[in-house]
Parts: C-alpha cells; sequence; structure tokens
C-alpha cells in the first residue's frame, strides 16, 4: 500500500524569507502523480503544486517549486518569499495515474509565518 | 470555469439523527466525484468515488452511505449518526485526462458536529 509521511508537524518562517516542507512516499508503482495542497483555516484545499513522477523537471508555481527526488521517493515543498497569506496546514498527497479512486495524504505541516 | 458546492456549510446534529450532505459539480461533465473525511487535526480519508451515474465505491466500511443521482450530483447520507461520524467533509472532483485520472479539486467543505 502506498503511503506518504510528512514529518515535520510544525513549521515557522520570517516573512520574505523561504522555508522548505518535506514529505517521503512510498510505491512500488512507476507512474503516479505528486501533489501539494494548501488548507488555510477557512479549511478549503487549495492546489498548490502538481508534479508527475515521469517528468523529471521539478514543477514551479510562481513562488512554490518542489525538489523530486523519485529515487529517493522525495517531494519537497519550497515556498520562495514566504507572506502571511501563506499560513496554513500544507498536505502532501500521492495519486496513481491510472487509479482514479483516491489520493493518499499525509497528515500535514502546519506553517507558521512569522512577520 | 468549474465550480464545485457543498452544502450546508456547518451541521451540528443529534446522535441518532439521520444526515444529508449534498455536492455538486458546475462546468464540466462526466466528473469523477469523492468524499473524503477529514478528522481533528489529521489528513484525509476517502469514503467513497463514483465514476458515473449510480456507480459507487466505498473505500472503508462505515455508518455512511453516498448515491449520485445526477451526473454532478453527489450525496452523502446517514441513517443514524454516531459520535465518531463528527468532522470536516469535503467532496472533491476530477475529470479523465488522457484516460487516467487527473487531479483533484475540492469543495469549501462541511463541518458535522454530532452530539
Amino acid at each position: 500500500a502506498q503511503t506518504v509521511t510528512q514529518s515535520q508537524p510544525e513549521m515557522s518562517v520570517q516573512e520574505a524569507e523561504t522555508v522548505t516542507l518535506s514529505c517521503t512516499y512510498d510505491t512500488s508503482e512507476s507512474d503516479y502523480y505528486l501533489f501539494w495542497y494548501k488548507q488555510p483555516p477557512s479549511r478549503q484545499m487549495i492546489l498548490v503544486i502538481r508534479q508527475e513522477a515521469y517528468k523529471q523537471q521539478n514543477a514551479t508555481e510562481n513562488r512554490f517549486s518542489v525538489n523530486f527526488q523519485k529515487a529517493a521517493k522525495s517531494f519537497s515543498l519550497k515556498i520562495s518569499d514566504s507572506q502571511l497569506g501563506d499560513a496554513a496546514m500544507y498536505f502532501c498527497a500521492y495519486g496513481l495515474v491510472f487509479g482514479n479512486e483516491k489520493l493518499t495524504f499525509g497528515t500535514g505541516t502546519r506553517l507558521t509565518i512569522i512577520p | 470555469s468549474q465550480t464545485i458546492h457543498q452544502w450546508p456549510a456547518t451541521l451540528v446534529q443529534p446522535v441518532g439523527s439521520p444526515l444529508s450532505l449534498e455536492c455538486t459539480v458546475e462546468g464540466t461533465s462526466n466528473p469523477n466525484l469523492y468524499w473524503y473525511r477529514q478528522a481533528a487535526g489529521r489528513g484525509l480519508q476517502l469514503l467513497f468515488y463514483s465514476v458515473g451515474i449510480g456507480q459507487i465505491s466505498s473505500e472503508v466500511p462505515q455508518n455512511l452511505s453516498a448515491s449520485r443521482p445526477q451526473d454532478r450530483q453527489f450525496i452523502l447520507s446517514s441513517k443514524k449518526l454516531l459520535l465518531s461520524d463528527s468532522g470536516f467533509y469535503l467532496c472533491a472532483w476530477s475529470v479523465f485526462l488522457r484516460g487516467a485520472a487527473d487531479t483533484q479539486y475540492f469543495g469549501p467543505g462541511t463541518r458535522l458536529t454530532v452530539l
């Protein structure tokens, strides 16, 4: 069974600084997606970034980028120029390309932005 | 553009009462639909998913059931609520892209408290 592990329950960063959130996963599959979702106090899950496992190039979305290490099964999220609005729970998730049934989520990292 | 709605936003119900949560998607056809539950301080657990009208798959046995009476409508129900049913319920949708389920997008959620 696939598992997703986020080993940092809480992180904090000074506003305008850079922070990296860690995620590791376990799978025997070769074709899959990885995602980072953000859950602000409103609790709606918002997609931050997505990575397809067959792509070697790391995904980027404005201030958000990932470091995808397929052999190490590692998928970290880097947030540059942190802003107060980045404060939220961040969840790493795994989904099979040909598995339409579910995403497997980590337990989340609570990110605090220090003004 | 696609939007997803959930209602009610908040619900407080006594133990043993029935439950009906509704999710609708606009702006897309034949979506995959999902119900997740999030316990306090935890990640998301998939409850049900549906690939079409009347097609429901259950991820875990529980006190809940799901139905999909229309293409873009997904309903989560219970005949008799338990205390353990309390939590935050999220509906999500995705579409097939190149033969595989693509990114899941989430609704605003329903906070259910069973007393």
